[in-house]
């Protein structure tokens, strides 16, 4: 049975900061894996997919990374911003879709 | 305007009532999907269906229903036998192949009085 895990599940940090988000996953055999970001009381915006094929995607200022064998993913956030303030959320497909808990992001003035 | 509507977004009900939260496409998705997310928790699915006149079970469908009588819509009853309604709802849907984006609407809250 797939189980994604997200670590941290929360994480605060002062503005301009570079940081990094974990996801990590227990079967290797996905199709893709998605980053989404959800604002409170909100529903998800797709971030970033990335195929099984696929190493990594970029979009501005994110940088997604896959590594299937390990079962890790990576997302990269350059240079935050109070906008980039909500959770986040990676989300693995096989069959389904499969969620993590997310991580929920603070960026401080 | 090509999207995803929920209606309401907030939904009080009182016990022993059946409700039933609506979700409509226009993107000519074939598949479309619930998700129930309750506080500080990833997604869970509900139900899904993939084609019209169609739908499976998820991982928590007891107490829930659906109909997919017509492609753009695809609404979820939330019947009396669900014991834990409360929570926040999400419609999803995607093109029709694996490797697609699953887009996701703006969500009811459902909160039982």
């Amino acid at each position: 049975k797939q189980e994604v895990t997200q670590i941290p599940a929360a994480l605060s940090v002062p503005e301009g900061e570079n940081l990094v988000l974990n996801c990590s996953f227990t079967d290797s055999a996905i199709y893709n894996l998605q980053w989404f970001r959800q604002d409170p009381g909100k529903g998800l915006t797709s971030l970033l997919l990335i195929q099984s094929s696929q190493r990594e995607q970029t979009s501005g200022r994110l940088n997604a990374s896959l590594d299937k064998s390990s079962g890790r993913s990576t997302l990269y956030i350059a240079a935050s911003q109070p906008g980039d303030s909500a959770t986040y959320l990676c989300a693995v497909r096989g069959g389904k879709l499969i969620f993590g808990q997310g991580t929920e992001l603070s960026v401080k003035p | 305007d090509g999207g995803i509507t929920q209606s309401p977004k907030y939904l009080f009900r009182k016990e022993g009532q059946n409700v039933t939260l609506s979700c409509e496409q226009n993107l000519n998705h074939d598949a479309m999907y619930w998700y129930r997310q309750d506080p500080g928790q990833g997604l869970r699915l509900i139900y899904y269906s993939q084609i019209v006149n169609d739908f499976q079970k998820g991982d928590i469908a007891e107490g829930y229903s659906v109909s997919r009588e017509k492609k753009e819509s695809f609404p979820l009853t939330v019947t009396s036998a669900q014991k834990n309604p409360t929570a926040f709802y999400l419609c999803a849907s995607r093109p029709g192949l694996a490797t697609d984006t699953q887009y996701f609407g703006p969500g009811t809250r459902l909160t039982v009085l």
